[in-house]
């Protein structure tokens, strides 16, 4: 079955960069996304990538794919205190359920 | 548009009390899904539905109940609640026509059972 893992808890300092890892165990997924959530509210999509691609790039934001390794990455450069948020890593293979990671609070040190 | 909404925002309930957590969408997607996050345990999958009439279950459905006799509406029923199912329960929706399948969720409703 489908398992994604992440580690629970990163602290960087304000300006520093953020590197959230995750892996995850099903070779078929098709899509990986990172969803950020801040405090007391829902999950929100932050960025996505299609599983035939190593890397996407979007403003401060780099997600970094090794299908090999099944290992996914997300580096947030020039981290804000604004960032300090939980971040959840999921795969899905298309159309069909979502699963999630454990999620990764990240706190930014002013 | 209004999103994914749910209600209530918050419940107390005591052991054995039965309740139905509410989630509609005004966005036709036809994949609804239902979670619980619980603190170290990221968000687990309760139950979903691929389109009106179709439900099933996900990774911790014991406990619940769901139905979709709409394309809108996804009501998660809590058959005889218990402390273990004190959580934070998300409702979300997501569409297949687009290329990514982005999820869309509801602001969460905060259930204590006692």
């Amino acid at each position: 079955g489908e398992d994604v893992e992440q580690s629970l808890f990163l602290s960087v300092r304000e300006g520093d960069s953020s590197v959230i890892n995750c892996t995850y165990t099903d070779s078929s997924s098709t899509y990986l996304y990172w969803y950020k959530q801040e405090p007391g509210a829902g999950l929100q999509l932050l960025t996505y990538i299609f599983s035939n691609m190593d890397m996407k790039q979007d403003q401060r934001l780099t997600v970094l794919l090794n299908k090999k390794d099944k290992h996914l990455s997300l580096r947030i450069a020039d981290t804000q205190t604004g960032d300090s948020a939980i971040y959840f890593c999921a795969e899905s293979v298309v159309y069909q359920k979502v699963t999630f990671g454990t999620g990764t609070k990240l706190q930014v040190i002013p | 548009n209004a999103g994914v909404t749910q209600t209530p925002k918050f419940q107390v309930l005591k052991t054995g009390q039965s309740m139905t957590l509410q989630c509609a969408q005004d966005m036709n997607h036809e994949y609804m899904s239902w979670y619980r996050q619980d603190p170290g345990m990221g968000l687990r999958l309760i139950h979903y539905s691929v389109g009106a009439g179709i439900t099933d279950q996900g990774e911790v459905p014991n406990g619940y109940n769901v139905s979709r006799s709409t394309t809108e509406d996804f009501p998660l029923r809590l058959l005889s609640a218990a402390p273990s199912q004190t959580s934070v329960y998300f409702c979300a929706s997501k569409g297949t026509g687009d290329s990514y399948n982005e999820q869309f969720f509801g602001p969460g409703t905060r259930l204590t059972v006692l």
